[in-house]
């Protein structure tokens, strides 16, 4: 299979928490993380977690890392229109693993 | 601190012509990296550079695409001829080798490619 997995689409309202998730192989990387892509522009880094943590939370995102069965899962807390993006998570240690990517989008 | 640059942000092409891709990656920055991106996939890792050599180009179509990076700092890609599956964006990216978050990638906004 895919080194990384993601489902492909999500859609929600305004206001609602949005939770994107996403299954690896490889465990080798020290920290994984969470990039967006706006229409027409390249990959921003949106947040990272180290891979010693279960959980980060930084402002309106919590990143969550279960390592054991290899998943890890990006929330976002009172999503906004302009969240609506395509997200990657992305293994740190090996260039090659972009996944397909979750498109969010938000209907306010 | 400057972003990573990258040119044209646009070029259209018919197929068989030859198109070439220019990338600034951030200074300091020591990996480079070329991704296509076919639209509604995830990047596609192209050729990955360490100061001037090639640290990976599994990936690359070496029939028809060539990239350099002479000096260690600025790169081409390069593809000719051109297919019409060739149409996407073609993303530059780099990083550190160490530092706070080894492996953080940095983009540019990305060289569209349509092959008509």
């Amino acid at each position: 299979g895919e080194d990384v997995e993601q489902s492909l689409f999500l859609s929600v309202r305004e206001g609602d928490s949005s939770v994107i998730n996403c299954t690896y192989t490889d465990s080798s990387s020290t920290y994984l993380y969470w990039y967006k892509q706006e229409p027409g522009a390249g990959l921003q880094l949106l947040t990272y977690i180290f891979s010693n943590m279960d959980m980060k939370q930084d402002q309106r995102l919590t990143v969550l890392l279960n390592k054991k069965d290899k998943h890890l899962s990006l929330r976002i807390a009172d999503t906004q229109t302009g969240d609506s993006a395509i997200y990657f998570c992305y293994m740190g240690r090996r260039a090659l693993t972009f996944g397909s990517g979750t498109r969010l989008q938000v209907q306010p | 601190e400057a972003g990573v640059a990258q040119s044209p942000r646009y070029k259209i092409i018919e197929k068989r012509q030859s198109v070439a891709f220019w990338c600034n990656p951030i200074s300091g920055h020591a990996t480079l990296y070329w991704y296509q991106q076919i639209l509604g996939q995830g990047p596609k890792l192209l050729i990955q550079f360490q100061n001037n050599g090639v640290v990976d180009d599994s990936q690359l179509p070496k029939d028809r695409f060539s990239a350099e990076r002479l000096k260690g700092v600025d790169s081409t890609l390069k593809i000719q001829p051109a297919k019409l599956e060739d149409s996407a964006v073609y993303l530059c990216a780099s990083s550190l080798l160490s530092g706070r978050r080894p492996g953080e990638l940095f983009f540019g906004e990305g060289s569209r490619l349509t092959v008509l």
